[in-house]
């Protein structure tokens, strides 16, 4: 079956501006993950939804991220006013349930440039 | 906090032969589970290799092994037989217990090249 699908693959945006990612889970998954990878470094966790609990926002970084998921469908991560410091590769995984037992399956990334 | 730490920041070995990256972490909790993914320039990490925290037996996929030391806190990957599709970059991850148990904890990376 299809995998994860993150859309788009690359985009540049001029500093200030608003953009959103999108992240379109594999069928059945109920849990969705972001992870934001910046050059040189691992990743680092944005965000966590779980069916219709309220998600996990913990690894959000400021004000500026938000993140709507509905139901256990696709999930959009909006970053308002970009810096550039928030170029970055963009990863959304998603997996069958919460938990240790099931294995997270990433998508290919948004890599965004903020010039 | 959970920690995981990669000390090499880049290898290299030559096809055929063998090489081990490695990992050490750090982690209150008892039940955890580490994993190796694997990252290539298509940027989508693949899973590699899963290790239970309370198995003593160490997880082997077909070339890919671990030697997992749970007391030292430490999660090698053995790569055996490398293969010029085994460049990549690879990550140790952690996922802990407790109330947060759904969140992997990632190292910075290894960058692996397999020279021909």
């Amino acid at each position: 079956g299809a995998g994860v699908s993150q859309s788009p693959s690359n985009k540049v945006t001029e500093k200030g501006k608003d953009v959103e990612l999108r992240c379109d889970p594999i069928s059945g998954h109920t849990a969705l993950y972001w992870y934001r990878q910046s050059l040189g470094q691992g990743l680092e966790f944005l965000i966590y939804f779980q069916g219709n609990s309220a998600p996990d926002k913990s690894g959000l970084p400021s004000d500026r991220f938000s993140a709507e998921r509905t139901g256990e469908s696709v999930s959009t991560l909006t970053i308002q006013r970009t810096q550039q410091e928030d170029s970055a590769v963009y990863l959304c995984a998603s997996s069958r349930r919460s938990g240790q037992h099931s294995p997270l399956h990433f998508g290919n990334g948004t890599r965004l440039t903020v010039t | 906090a959970q920690t995981v730490t990669q000390s090499q920041p880049e290898m290299s070995v030559q096809e055929a032969e063998t090489v081990t990256l490695s990992c050490t972490y750090d982690t209150s909790e008892n039940n955890y589970y580490l994993f190796w993914y694997k990252q290539p320039p298509s940027r989508q990490m693949i899973l590699v290799i899963r290790q239970e925290a309370y198995k003593q037996q160490n997880a082997t996929e077909n070339r890919f092994s671990v030697n997992f030391q749970k007391a030292a806190k430490s999660f090698s990957l053995k790569i055996s037989d490398s293969q010029l599709g085994d460049t990549a970059m690879y990550f140790c991850a952690l996922q802990g217990g407790g109330g947060s148990n759904y969140k992997l904890t990632f190292g910075k990376g290894t960058l692996l090249t397999v020279n021909p």
